[in-house]
């Protein structure tokens, strides 16, 4: 598939734990960035790269929040010491950079318990 | 402080035009306006975009005012498929992408 694939889609984890979300963008694709999205609420910014360079971290929560885009494609979200108030959707999207249109992943959706 | 405000929900009959509003009032000259929309258990998908004048795809056409301080995103025959929730955002030189609350359409057949 060409699209963004995010991994996992489903992650239960226990208050206390360690979790790492994992975005593949579209090939080629410059800028990425990442959401949470609550039940019912629209989608939340947390960050956003350009290549490697993370341009914006505004949207990050808490500094348990950690992305990284080591090589300037595939990201992860790491959230340490998960709380339960992290249970959500967390998007990812990737875009040829500019203005140009954005491709978001299916989500992985976070319990935590 | 949203950048845009649109109505929470909206409902239209099958088969009928749609015109869903947004107000952005402190666009700013490099800002462009992009239009999303989110089917139900799934990520958003791209609708449309533009910086000043309308615009048309295969999905729909943007109206964009003359001050650009206000949009319509216009579906012209609404289908079942089109219930989602439609964004309105504004994106700027810093390539910022952040959502607001967006439209419920709800369509009846």
């Amino acid at each position: 598939g060409a699209g963004v694939s995010q991994s996992p889609r489903y992650k239960v984890a226990k208050r206390g734990q360690d979790v790492a979300l994992r975005c593949d963008p579209i090939s080629g694709h410059v800028s990425l960035f990442w959401y949470q999205q609550a039940l019912g609420q629209g989608p939340e910014f947390l960050t956003y790269f350009q290549n490697e360079a993370q341009l914006d971290k505004s949207g990050l929560p808490s500094d348990r929040f950690f992305a990284e885009r080591p090589e300037g494609s595939v990201s992860t979200l790491k959230i340490q010491r998960t709380q339960q108030e992290d249970s959500a959707v967390y998007l990812c999207a990737s875009s040829l950079g500019g203005f140009l249109e954005a491709f978001f992943g299916q989500g992985t959706r976070l319990t935590v318990v | 402080d949203a950048k845009t405000t649109q109505p929470n929900s909206m409902e239209s009959n099958e088969e009928e035009p749609v015109h869903l509003p947004c107000n952005h009032s402190t666009i700013s000259g490099t800002d462009y306006i992009h239009w999303y929309r989110q089917l139900p258990s799934q990520g958003p998908e791209y609708v449309i975009h533009g910086l000043t004048s309308n615009v048309n795809n295969r999905m729909a056409s943007l109206a964009i005012a003359e001050d650009r301080k206000s949009s319509t995103l216009i579906l012209h025959r609404a289908t079942l498929r089109d219930a989602a929730v439609y964004y309105c955002i504004l994106r700027d030189a810093n390539n910022d992408m952040r959502f607001g609350a967006g439209t419920r359409l709800t369509v009846k057949p």
